[in-house]
C-alpha cells in the first residue's frame, strides 16, 4: 500500500543550528512534493513545493531536496529560531496525477533558545 | 491570514445529529478542498471541488457530502454523526484544479458527544 513516513519523534535542536526533517514514501510516483508548517490548532501553511525533476529548492532559510530514487525528501531550516517550532508536514499527490493530496503525519520541531 | 474563512470555529453536537460546515475560499480561487484531521489519522483528504464540480474524492464517508455553490463557497455536510467524527475539519483553496499550492483555513473543531 502507499505510505508516507515522517519521524514521529519530536526533533529537538538548539537555536542557530540547522534542523533536518525527513519524508520517505513508498509505492508513489509523485509529480511533486510539498512541505507545510502547522501550529497547534491551526491550519497548515504552505512552505515549499519541489517537482520530480528538481533536486533542490530554496526559500530564504528553507531548503528542500527530493530524491526520487531513494523516495525521500529532506527539509532543512538553517539558523533555526524558537519561532520555527511547529509541526512540519510533507505532502504529495498520489500516483498517476490523480490530484488526491496525501499528507504525512508530520514531525514536531522544537527549537530551544 | 490565508484568506480562507471557515465557520463555525467550534461545534459541539450529539451523536446522530447533522451539521454543516462552511468555507469561503480566497478571492479568485476556484478549487476548494476538505480535510479531516484527527489525532490518530492525521490530515485526511475528503473531497475537492473545482468551479462547482466535484474533481477528486478521497476517503469521504457516505454520511458526509459536500457541494460548491456558484459563488464558490463550499459546504460540508456531516450526518448521522458518531463519536469518531470528532476532529478538526479544514478547508483549503487553490487557484486552479491542481493541488500544487493550497491555502488552508483556520478549521472547524467538531466535538460529537
Amino acid at each position: 500500500s502507499q505510505k508516507i513516513e515522517q519521524n514521529s519523534e519530536a526533533l529537538n535542536i538548539q537555536e542557530g543550528k540547522t534542523a533536518t526533517l525527513t519524508c520517505n514514501y513508498t509505492n508513489y510516483s509523485p509529480a511533486y512534493l510539498q512541505w507545510y508548517r502547522q501550529d497547534p490548532g491551526r491550519g497548515p501553511v504552505f512552505l515549499l513545493l519541489i517537482r520530480e525533476n528538481e533536486k533542490e529548492k530554496r526559500k530564504e532559510r528553507l531548503k528542500v531536496t527530493f530524491d526520487t530514487t531513494l523516495k525521500q525528501s529532506l527539509f532543512h531550516i538553517t539558523a533555526s529560531q524558537p519561532a520555527d517550532s511547529a509541526t512540519y508536514l510533507c505532502a504529495l499527490d498520489a500516483s498517476g496525477g490523480s490530484y488526491i493530496p496525501t499528507f504525512g503525519r508530520g514531525t514536531s520541531l522544537i527549537v530551544h533558545p | 491570514d490565508s484568506g480562507v474563512t471557515q465557520t463555525p470555529k467550534h461545534l459541539i453536537t450529539a451523536t446522530g445529529q447533522r451539521v454543516t460546515l462552511r468555507c469561503s475560499p480566497r478571492s479568485g480561487d476556484l478549487s476548494v478542498y476538505w480535510y479531516q484531521q484527527s489525532l490518530d489519522q492525521g490530515l485526511q483528504f475528503l473531497i475537492q471541488y473545482y468551479n462547482g464540480e466535484e474533481r477528486a474524492k478521497g476517503n469521504i464517508l457516505e454520511r458526509f457530502s459536500a457541494q460548491q455553490f456558484p459563488d464558490l463557497h463550499s459546504e460540508l455536510n456531516l450526518s448521522s454523526l458518531e463519536l469518531g467524527d470528532s476532529a478538526l475539519y479544514f478547508c483549503a483553496s487553490s487557484v486552479g484544479p491542481s493541488v500544487e499550492t493550497q491555502y488552508f483555513g483556520p478549521g472547524t473543531r467538531l466535538l460529537v458527544l
